[in-house]
């Protein structure tokens, strides 16, 4: 089945210390998204990539980085820099459509400081 | 920028009784809709989405939602709740935000809890 795969389910960190999420997505998408949830904050967009080796900030990229070498992945770093890392993190991907396409979700991973 | 308004965080229904959740946006321009659930532990689906024609769409589950672009709102119905329905729910404007892309906003979303 075609879908969106983030790893790892549960990630801890230390402080200081630079972690990586993964996504891959096996739907031939070319758009990706990354989305930060908070409880009763919904979702807001940490970055996102229409096309490969391409990618642009959304409302919240302070303290994140992301690439795009490959169409299927878009990896996800939280760094040092992010001071209020805790959180739920959703990777997303659609195809291109002028904005009619919806977005397909992954399970998330839930990032928690030691 | 645009900006997306729920206006429930926590409703509280019994099984059977009639289920209305309001969204609105503010942007002027053309809009897509969405409205996407989270059910426990799972992942965000899709619900139902509009884009044009007729303002009343149906979705999954007999979900159906408005458009009344008068009043800049998409709100989401259904005439009886089951628990199953218990779940958190996510408005999303989808926008033009310049250089070709569009942009998805999220609402902060809506619990239901559905009471047997």
């Amino acid at each position: 089945d075609g879908g969106i795969t983030q790893s790892p389910k549960y990630l801890f960190r230390k402080e200081g210390q630079n972690v990586t999420l993964s996504c891959e997505q096996n739907l031939n998408h070319d758009a990706m998204y990354w989305y930060r949830q908070d409880p009763g904050q919904g979702l807001r967009l940490i970055y996102y990539s229409q096309i490969v080796n391409d990618f642009q900030k959304g409302d919240i990229a302070e303290g994140y980085s992301v690439s795009r070498e490959k169409k299927e992945s878009f990896p996800l770093t939280v760094t040092s820099a992010q001071k209020n890392p805790t959180a739920f993190y959703l990777c997303a991907s659609s195809s291109m459509g002028q904005g009619r396409q919806p977005q397909h979700f992954g399970d998330g991973t839930r990032l928690s400081i030691l | 920028a645009q900006s997306v308004s729920q206006h429930n965080h926590h409703v509280i229904l019994s099984e059977a009784a009639s289920l209305e959740l309001g969204c609105n946006y503010s942007y002027g321009g053309t809009v897509n809709l969405f409205w996407y659930v989270q059910y426990p532990g799972q992942h965000l689906q899709l619900l139902l989405k509009y884009f044009s024609g007729d303002p009343l769409v149906k979705g999954i589950k007999g979900f159906e939602a408005e458009f009344i672009k008068s009043k800049f709102s998409f709100n989401l119905r259904k005439p009886s709740v089951q628990w199953s329905d218990t779940a958190e729910y996510f408005c999303a404007v989808n926008a033009y935000s310049g250089a070709g892309s569009y942009q998805l906003t999220f609402g902060k979303g809506t619990k239901l809890s559905v009471i047997p």
